[in-house]
């Protein structure tokens, strides 16, 4: 099964509004990453918060993290018709190395 | 640096045909992953490897799925016989190390279509 879990799986908005993504999770973690697909491409690494942060910000993403309920959250500000893609969450199990399982993805599309 | 190189961008075989795909990981990077995408899903771990050994390999199907990493760089996945449900796209991806808090960085994937 999926380590994690976004919510929602599709988000639809309009430009310069923000988008928020939730991602839960079973296990203990040592981190949790954010990345980032474009229609028929790789994914793309976004942002890396360690399981002793609470938030984390890298230009208009900011991430927070909480252990105590299993959750993190990736909000994208003033979103742009370039951010349409889907966002995935991805966690690394305690003492797993750099094994990383994704979540389903959340699916955003961003109107001009 | 250049990304991390798949080949070929698309496959399309018969259900029973074999098929193999290829990954050349940025260089430098030690650790090298396979993953399964289906569509409008999360990307599902096949196989890891560090160098040319393998670190976990206990999602892929063994008895149809093969992987090696000669050499500790380039790397191949083969699926012998196809059966239609392995239609997805298949990722590889490469890490500088398999410490965590190392980001992966991705191919733009093969994507595969068994009819």
């Amino acid at each position: 099964s999926q380590q994690g879990e976004e919510d929602p799986q599709a988000l639809s908005i309009q430009e310069g509004e923000n988008a928020t993504m939730n991602c839960s999770y079973k296990t203990s973690i040592n981190n949790l990453q954010w990345y980032r697909q474009n229609s028929g491409r790789g994914l793309v690494h976004l942002i890396l918060i360690r399981s002793n942060e609470r938030e984390k910000h890298s230009g208009r993403l900011r991430v927070t993290l909480d252990t105590s309920k299993k959750s993190s959250s990736l909000l994208i500000t003033a979103s742009r018709a370039a951010d349409t893609a889907s966002y995935f969450c991805a966690t690394d199990r305690n003492n797993a190395g750099n094994m990383l399982t994704f979540g389903g993805g959340t699916r955003l599309m961003v109107k001009p | 640096e250049a990304g991390v190189a798949q080949s070929p961008r698309y496959k399309i075989i018969e259900k029973r045909q074999s098929v193999a795909f290829w990954c050349n990981p940025i260089s430098g990077h030690a650790t090298l992953y396979w993953y399964q995408q289906i569509l409008g899903q999360g990307p599902k771990l096949l196989i890891q490897f560090q160098n040319n050994g393998v670190v976990d390999d206990s999602q892929l199907p063994k008895d149809r799925f093969s992987a090696e990493r000669l050499k500790g760089v380039d790397s191949t996945l083969k699926i012998q016989p196809a059966k239609l449900e392995d239609s997805a796209v298949y990722l590889c991806a490469s890490s500088s190390h398999s410490s965590y808090n190392s980001p992966l960085h991705f191919g733009n994937g093969t994507r595969l279509t068994v009819t």
